[in-house]
């Protein structure tokens, strides 16, 4: 079955330093994968995918991840980070298939100090 | 874009209650799919419809039922409520070709 694995369940760091969220997926089909982030109290929202082509994916607000298929790995990473960063970051994985449910990671807490 | 929303935002029940979640679809998603996040962990899959037939289901009971509406909105109903379906329940709509899953902000329910 397939299954999403976060390392590490919670991540503190300074302001401006970069980060690394770790993300493992394993799976014996291809795959799509995803990072979500939870604001407390509040719904997901789609950070960024990975669905086909270039193996490395850009948001918007400065994260990136890249595709590893020989590690199954889709790991996070910012640069430089801002208290505004601080959330919960959650992996996700779907197979090809027309059902497609996504499978999640525990997340992540990321707590950006100043 | 409307975005998904739900309603209503939090819910307190008590065990052995009913409940009804509902759910309104991003304009032009035709797939829904229900989550359950309990607290301090990932959302987990409870259902997912596409074209108002449920198109696949993750490991929860029978007790926990579904609909999708020809407007693409969508209902989660709970029987016989547990203390443990105390959870956030997440919306999800998107389009089956494009894999865009848009989340709702969710709804907080409490059983006691």
């Amino acid at each position: 079955a397939q299954s999403v694995t976060q390392l590490d369940s919670q991540v503190p760091v300074f302001e401006e330093a970069p980060v690394e969220l770790r993300c493992n997926y394993s799976s014996s089909v291809s795959v799509y994968l995803f990072w979500y982030v939870q604001y407390p109290n509040q719904g997901l929202q789609l950070l960024l995918k990975y669905l086909s082509g270039s193996t490395l994916v850009e948001s918007i607000n400065g994260f990136e991840a890249e595709f590893n298929k020989s590690q199954t790995s889709f790991h996070l990473r910012k640069p430089s980070v801002h208290i505004s960063d601080t959330a919960e970051y959650f992996c996700a994985a779907t197979n090809g298939g027309s059902q497609g449910n996504l499978i999640f990671g525990k997340g992540t807490k990321l707590s950006v100090k100043p | 874009e409307t975005g998904v929303t739900q309603s209503p935002t939090h819910l307190i029940k008590t065990r052995g209650q009913q409940v009804t979640l509902r759910c309104s679809s991003q304009s032009g998603h035709n797939t829904v799919s229900w989550y359950q996040q309990a607290l301090g962990q990932g959302p987990q899959f409870i259902f997912q419809y596409y074209r108002e037939e449920e198109n696949g289901r993750g490991n929860f009971p029978p007790r926990f039922s579904g609909l999708q509406f020809p407007n693409y909105s969508s209902e989660l109903n709970v029987n016989a409520l547990e203390l443990d379906d105390s959870a956030l329940y997440l919306c999800a709509s998107s389009l089956v070709e494009d894999r865009g899953y848009t989340f709702g902000s969710g709804t907080r329910l409490t059983v006691v």
